[in-house]
């Protein structure tokens, strides 16, 4: 992987679902990663600056984890609100965004 | 917290004519900056990277004679489109960082070329 991909791209879950996505980069060299929230035409709002393997961070019903050995964190919502509406974007540490994931939350 | 505060937050232009938007980190020094630009749809993709007092590190693609960024003060970058035209019309954004760990963005500038 050269670039930060993330997948799915799109994601539509009922309220109360609990639901998780994927950010993938490349596992050499690793620095930071960087998990944001998202809203169109907004100012996103970081959610979690993610730095050694196995961490585990969390904000209310959002977590994330990260495994630098094999390139890959995830975002975890429990109990999803229709709030939690927004494209969740990834970046590495030159801060180059994925292709977001795109979180519809129908109430 | 760090606060970066971007200026104008919407601004119309005519065809031809160029426009300066200003990112300001408020109470923090920002050794580097960002500016990335929205395309419908799509992520945000990063334009350039600046660091204070040196030339501004363009993305692959994007062009540095249109859009022109200079970072001469830990607390300002400005990016200017010149010669502004209607397929420039996007959103941008910058953020900015004090330690290369935290990235602060601001609120964002729509800009519309008639």
């Amino acid at each position: 992987i050269l670039n930060v991909e993330q997948s799915p791209q799109s994601l539509h879950v009922q309220e109360g679902d609990s639901t998780n996505f994927t950010c993938s980069f490349p596992s050499s060299n690793f620095y930071a990663l960087h998990w944001y929230r998202w809203e169109t035409a907004k100012s996103p709002e970081a959610l979690f600056v993610m730095t050694l393997n196995g961490d585990e961070k969390k904000k209310g019903r959002i977590s994330a984890t990260l495994n630098t050995k094999e390139g890959y964190s995830y975002l975890y919502i429990k109990g999803s609100q229709p709030e939690d509406s927004a494209t969740y974007l990834c970046a590495f540490a030159d801060m180059r965004f994925g292709a977001g994931t795109r979180l519809t939350v129908k109430p | 917290g760090a606060v970066v505060s971007q200026h104008p937050s919407r601004v119309i232009c005519k065809s031809g004519t160029s426009v300066k938007i200003e990112c300001r980190s408020l109470d923090f020094q920002a050794t580097t900056m960002f500016w990335y630009r929205q395309f419908p749809k799509k992520s945000l993709m990063l334009m350039a990277t600046s660091n204070e007092g040196s030339k501004a590190t363009y993305e692959q693609g994007v062009e540095k004679d249109k859009f022109l960024i200079n970072h001469a003060s830990l607390t300002l970058s400005t990016l200017t489109v010149t010669s502004a035209h209607p397929e420039d019309s996007s959103f941008y954004i910058c953020s900015a960082s004090q330690d290369n760990y935290g990235y602060t963005f601001g609120s964002g500038t729509r800009l519309t070329v008639v």
